[in-house]
């Protein structure tokens, strides 16, 4: 089982809809999950950040957070075209805090 | 635009050569990781440095090194290249606090190895 799983996509949303990222992680001992997005050919971009269980929201993005069931996700309201980019997941456990674990990333295509 | 840089942008290397990679921190940070990020994969964690120490090491062989500098910078060093090192080396800092440290992302370094 790995560590992070996502699922790879691609995943099509029309423009101006929700479009919804799924994350489960296997260390039940994580403690700080993040959202990075990636353009082709660029670095991650780290835009949400969550530690607590419940939602948390910050523009177009919510983050959603239920430890019990090992599950993050990312909701992204009124899609844009420039939202179009791979989304990765990253888990950091309790212990040996200095890592972040990345899952494979899911590709995300916004259609106009 | 994080405040991270890394150099070079892209390099051609051929198996067995060393590679020196090189990531200046974002202003205020005091750590530095690194990371490689194979083709349709995520980042894999190679190692951390604080305080000019190795601060946590991934599944990486002793042929990846590195180190940091007491005005944070740091480098990857890997000796005797395969073919299989073919991919994005990122380094991201951070200011160390636990659980809440965030990352932030150099451009990254692609490196071919042929």
């Amino acid at each position: 089982q790995k560590e992070v799983e996502q699922n790879s996509g691609p995943l099509s949303v029309p423009e101006g809809a929700i479009a919804s990222l799924n994350c489960t992680y296997s260390d039940r001992g994580s403690q700080s999950f993040f959202w990075y997005r990636q353009y082709s050919g660029k670095s991650p971009e780290l835009i949400m950040s969550i530690y607590s269980n419940g939602d948390k929201e910050d523009g177009r993005f919510t983050a959603q957070l239920n430890k019990a069931s090992q599950y993050v996700s990312l909701l992204i309201r009124d899609s844009q075209p420039s939202d179009s980019a791979t989304y990765l997941c990253a888990v950091r456990s309790n212990f040996g805090n200095e890592k972040l674990t990345f899952g494979t990333g899911t590709r995300l295509t916004i259609i106009p | 635009e994080t405040g991270v840089t890394q150099s070079p942008t892209h390099l051609i290397k051929t198996r067995g050569q060393q590679v020196t990679l090189r990531c200046s921190s974002q202003s205020g940070h005091n750590t530095v990781s690194w990371y490689q990020q194979a083709l349709g994969q995520g980042p894999q964690f190679i190692f951390q440095y604080y305080r000019e120490e190795e601060n946590g090491r991934g599944n990486f062989p002793p042929r990846f090194s590195g180190l940091q500098f007491p005005n944070y910078s740091s480098e990857l060093n890997v000796n005797a290249l395969e073919l299989d090192d073919s991919a994005l080396y990122l380094c991201a800092s951070s200011f160390h606090r636990g659980q809440d440290e965030k990352l932030f992302f150099g451009s990254g370094t692609q490196l071919s190895v042929l």
